[in-house]
């Protein structure tokens, strides 16, 4: 397995400010995501982050929003940009394991409230 | 575009009974698919992986399976007990550089 440690596990932020999120994980790892589950919804993928690459982002995130870096196999951030009370969220790293079998494990969660 | 969907999206069960989550897929071409557990407050736990070329995967009290011609799978919990009370989600791959597409969850309370 891989262990995922996220910062911050929660914060509240001021509407119209910017919040990096940290993902560190214990093992190194080439394929890393960014999910947002918003309150009482499940998880929607944001972007797909492999180290030696741009980030690939899905339809309706786009980067000048959510900046991602992957600046190792072990670490990466993601920024919310310009935050609004809509962006209040759960926001998850996850990896691929392929010592596990390609299973894909989980952080968990920065609590973010934009007031 | 891949849709997943969860049956029942609540279910409340005395302990002790047998129980089957369901979890259907539009799209049948997946690489594989995740079965995880959430907890209030918490991330998300993985329970059980099954492969596109597997019929299920068994893992203690856990067993899941996987029809994937009809875009179907099923979680099946042995003996519940009230910590089993959680979110179970359900997730498909399309391949593998893709990440998951989930379903909105099924909200199981074990009763004492």
């Amino acid at each position: 397995s891989a262990v995922i440690s996220q910062k911050p596990s929660r914060d509240i932020c001021q509407r119209g400010t910017s919040l990096t999120i940290q993902c560190q994980v214990d093992s190194q790892v080439t394929m890393m995501f960014w999910y947002r589950q918003q309150p009482g919804q499940s998880l929607t993928l944001i972007a797909t982050a492999n180290q030696g690459s741009e980030a690939t982002y899905e339809s309706g995130f786009v980067i000048d929003k959510f900046p991602i870096s992957r600046p190792n196999l072990t670490f990466s951030t993601l920024t919310v940009s310009n935050m609004s009370p809509e962006d209040s969220s759960i926001y998850l790293c996850s990896v691929v394991s392929v010592l596990s079998g390609n299973t894909i494990y989980f952080g968990e969660g920065s609590w973010l409230t934009v007031v | 575009k891949q849709e997943v969907t969860q049956i029942p999206a609540a279910l409340s069960v005395p302990e002790g009974e047998n129980l089957v989550l369901n979890c259907s897929f539009t799209d049948s071409a997946i690489y594989n698919l995740q079965w995880f557990r959430q907890d209030p407050g918490k991330g998300l736990t993985s329970l059980l992986l099954i492969q596109s070329s597997q019929r299920e995967q068994t893992s203690g009290r856990l067993n899941a399976s996987l029809d994937k011609s009809s875009g179907r799978s099923t979680l099946y919990i042995a003996a519940s007990q009230p910590g089993d009370s959680a979110t179970y989600l359900c997730a498909v791959r399309r391949g593998g550089a893709d990440g998951l597409t989930f379903g909105k969850g099924t909200h199981l309370i074990i009763q004492p």
